[in-house]
């Protein structure tokens, strides 16, 4: 079955640390990518997305993410990370022909 | 702008009633889907409504209904609610039919809980 695959369900870091989130899709042909943040009491917002063009994506509150389509992959970067990023983090893909796909999420600590 | 309401924040149900949630999309957008999170199955797709017609559906059972109104205001019904169907239930609006090239807006939620 086609699917998103989130590498880490949980991930606990300490403030500066570098984050990198893993998200890999099983989806053949043109994709666009996503993702989504889940700060603790708000609403799902959208950090990123990835339609075409560079495959490296500038998001808000310094996040990246490098689609690397011989990999089926769209990695969540973070260089430091803050408190203020704990959040539960979702990676979504949707093909052109079919409706948005979720992973499973990876829920970020990060201390202080 | 007024972001996605959704309402009832909160419902407690029994198993076999039937239940009924509401969105309001931000205004100008057309388009509502609705999600179902759980922490088993993380965050799955009902349906898209767009102009009032249902665009997409995803691999949940006939128990599980929509609807769009002319303003774009968007319902899912539940029936013969089942334990399983606690859930968080996101409704999230666009601005345009189909969610490849637009982003989607998310409202709180609605925690529905069957005892």
């Amino acid at each position: 079955a086609q699917s998103v695959s989130q590498h880490n369900h949980h991930v606990i870091l300490s403030e500066a640390a570098s984050l990198e989130l893993g998200c890999n899709y099983s989806y053949g042909g043109t994709v666009n990518l996503f993702w989504y943040v889940q700060y603790p009491g708000q609403h799902l917002q959208l950090l990123l997305k990835y339609f075409s063009g560079d495959p490296l994506v500038k998001g808000i509150k310094g996040f990246e993410a490098e689609f690397i389509k011989s990999k089926f992959s769209f990695n969540l970067r973070k260089p430091s990370v803050q408190w203020s990023d704990t959040a539960e983090y979702f990676c979504a893909v949707i093909p052109s022909w079919g409706k948005l796909q979720f992973g499973a999420g990876t829920q970020v600590v990060v201390t202080p | 702008k007024a972001g996605v309401t959704q309402t009832p924040r909160y419902l407690i149900k029994t198993r076999g009633q039937q239940v009924t949630l509401s969105c309001s999309p931000i205004s100008g957008h057309r388009s509502v889907s609705w999600y179902q999170q759980t922490p088993g199955q993380g965050l799955q797709f009902l349906f898209e409504y767009f102009s009032e017609t249902q665009r997409n559906k995803g691999n949940f059972p006939g128990r599980f209904s929509g609807r769009q109104f002319s303003n774009s205001r968007s319902e899912m019904n539940v029936s013969t609610l089942e334990l399983g169907d606690s859930a968080l239930y996101l409704c999230a609006s666009s601005l345009a039919e189909g969610s490849s090239y637009n982003e989607q807006f998310f409202g709180p939620g609605t925690r529905l809980t069957v005892l």
